[in-house]
C-alpha cells in the first residue's frame, strides 16, 4: 500500500537556520511526491513537487530531491525565516486510479528570531 | 482568479445530526476531492468527483457521503454525527480527474466542524 512516513516534530530553529525535514515513503509504481505547507489557520499551499525519479522540486528557498533508491524526498531550506513558521506535510500521490494524495502526519516548525 | 473556496467555515453540530459542506473548484477544474484533517494529524482522503461521478473513495463509513453538480461545484454529507467527525474538511481541485505529472491538486481553506 501506499504511506509517507514524516519525522515527527515539533521543530524549532533559530532564524537563518538550516533546516531538514525527513520524509519517507511507500508506494506502487511510480509515485509523484510533494510538500505541501499549512499556515496557521489556512489551508493546505502547495510548496513543490517532483514527479519522477532524481527531479529536484524547488520554491520560496525550499528543496526536495526524489531519491528512489532510498525512497526519500526529504525537504531543505538553507536559511530559514520567522515567516516559515508553519506545519509541512509531505505527500505521494501513486499515480494510478483516483487523483488523491497520501499524507504524512505533519511536521511543525517553529522559527525564533 | 479565485481559489477553491469553501462554507461554512466553521460550524457547531450536535452528536446525531446531519452536515452539508460545499466547496466551489478553481474555475476550469472539472475535479474535485474531500479530505478529512483531524488535529494534528495529516489530511486523509474521503472522495474524488470528476465530471459529476464518483471516482475514488478512501476509507469511510457510510454516512459519508458526496456529489457533484454540473458546474463542478461539491457538497460533503455526513449524516448521523459522531464526536470523533470533529476536523477540518477540506476540498481540493484539479484539472483533470487522473494522476499526472502536471495535474497539481489544489486545497480550499476548509470548514472546520465541531461536533459536541
Amino acid at each position: 500500500g501506499n504511506s509517507v512516513t514524516q519525522m515527527e516534530g515539533p521543530v524549532t530553529l533559530s532564524e537563518e537556520a538550516f533546516l531538514t525535514i525527513n520524509c519517507t515513503y511507500t508506494a506502487t509504481g511510480y509515485p509523484s511526491l510533494f510538500w505541501y505547507v499549512q499556515y496557521p489557520g489556512e489551508g493546505l499551499q502547495l510548496l513543490l513537487k517532483a514527479t519522477k525519479a532524481d527531479d529536484k522540486g524547488s520554491n520560496k528557498g525550499f528543496e526536495a530531491t526524489y531519491r528512489k533508491e532510498t525512497t526519500s524526498f526529504h525537504l531543505e531550506k538553507g536559511s530559514v525565516q520567522v515567516s516559515d513558521s508553519a506545519v509541512y506535510f509531505c505527500a505521494l500521490s501513486d499515480q494510478t486510479g483516483a487523483n488523491n494524495l497520501f499524507f504524512g502526519t505533519g511536521t511543525r516548525l517553529t522559527v525564533i528570531p | 482568479d479565485a481559489g477553491v473556496t469553501q462554507s461554512p467555515t466553521h460550524l457547531i453540530k450536535t452528536r446525531g445530526q446531519h452536515v452539508t459542506l460545499r466547496c466551489s473548484p478553481i474555475s476550469g477544474h472539472k475535479s474535485v476531492s474531500w479530505y478529512q484533517q483531524v488535529l494534528g494529524q495529516g489530511p486523509q482522503f474521503i472522495f474524488q468527483y470528476y465530471e459529476k461521478e464518483e471516482r475514488g473513495r478512501g476509507n469511510f463509513p457510510d454516512r459519508f457521503s458526496a456529489r457533484q453538480f454540473p458546474n463542478y461545484s461539491s457538497e460533503l454529507n455526513v449524516n448521523a454525527l459522531l464526536l470523533g467527525d470533529s476536523a477540518l474538511y477540506l476540498c481540493a481541485s484539479s484539472l483533470i480527474g487522473t494522476p499526472s505529472s502536471g495535474n497539481t491538486i489544489y486545497f480550499g481553506e476548509g470548514s472546520w466542524l465541531t461536533v459536541v
